[in-house]
């Protein structure tokens, strides 16, 4: 069975620092690998999707995303947070003829002035 | 274009009263999915549905039963609440993956949930 695994319960960054959530899956072909973010009070929202191809992958709100098949990893990373980035993350993986969606147990983000 | 519509998005249970939870989108999709997010746990698969009339248990399904009578709709039901059951619910739909392996989940708001 697929399970991701995101081992940061909680970080807290500065404003204008970088940022980098870990996540890591298993699974023994390529999996579909996501990041969503949610809002305090609301649904989540995808921030990117790694299918295949080029293993650094762009989304919105300058995040990306680098699939590293070696390490089992597709860690989030943003050069410079912002404080509205302050939200909880999730990384979730499916893979084709199991298209369910397994989450992690999320990272929650705190980002002071 | 409203998306992905759950309701009642609050509802407070006297523990053994029943409810519906209704999932409702507008995109088409085939697959239909309830969650429940609980502190620390992240989002767990409570059923899911790959089409209309079909439906099938995910990581969590005790306790609830789904229906699937039309494809836009996806009813979560709970016949005898428990506090074990206070939670929050989120609905969600996507295409099937395709030959190229595409797909996104898209979800709703949430239901709050708490049964006393």
């Amino acid at each position: 069975a697929q399970s991701v695994t995101q081992p940061d319960i909680h970080i807290t960054v500065s404003e204008g620092a970088s940022l980098e959530l870990r996540c890591n899956y298993s699974y023994g072909a390529t999996p579909y690998l996501f990041w969503y973010v949610q809002s305090p009070g609301q649904g989540l929202q995808l921030l990117l999707k790694y299918f295949s191809g080029d293993t650094l992958v762009q989304g919105i709100k300058g995040f990306e995303a680098e699939f590293k098949r070696s390490q089992s990893s597709f860690n989030l990373r943003k050069p410079s947070v912002h404080w509205s980035d302050a939200a909880e993350y999730f990384c979730a993986s499916a893979n084709f003829g199991n298209e369910k969606l397994t989450f992690g147990t999320g990272t929650r983000l705190t980002i002071i002035p | 274009n409203a998306g992905v519509t759950q309701t009642p998005k609050f509802r407070v249970l006297k523990t053994g009263q029943s409810m519906t939870l209704l999932c409702a989108q507008d995109m088409n999709h085939e697959y239909m999915y309830w969650y429940r997010q609980d502190p620390g746990m992240g989002l767990r698969l409570i059923h899911y549905s790959v089409g209309e009339g079909t439906t099938a248990k995910g990581e969590v399904p005790d306790g609830y039963n789904v229906s699937r009578l039309k494809k836009q709709n996806f009813l979560l039901g709970l016949e005898s609440a428990a506090p074990s059951q206070t939670s929050v619910y989120f609905c969600a739909s996507s295409y099937s993956i395709s030959p190229r392996g595409e797909t996104e989940a898209f979800f709703g708001q949430g239901t709050r949930l708490t049964v006393v």
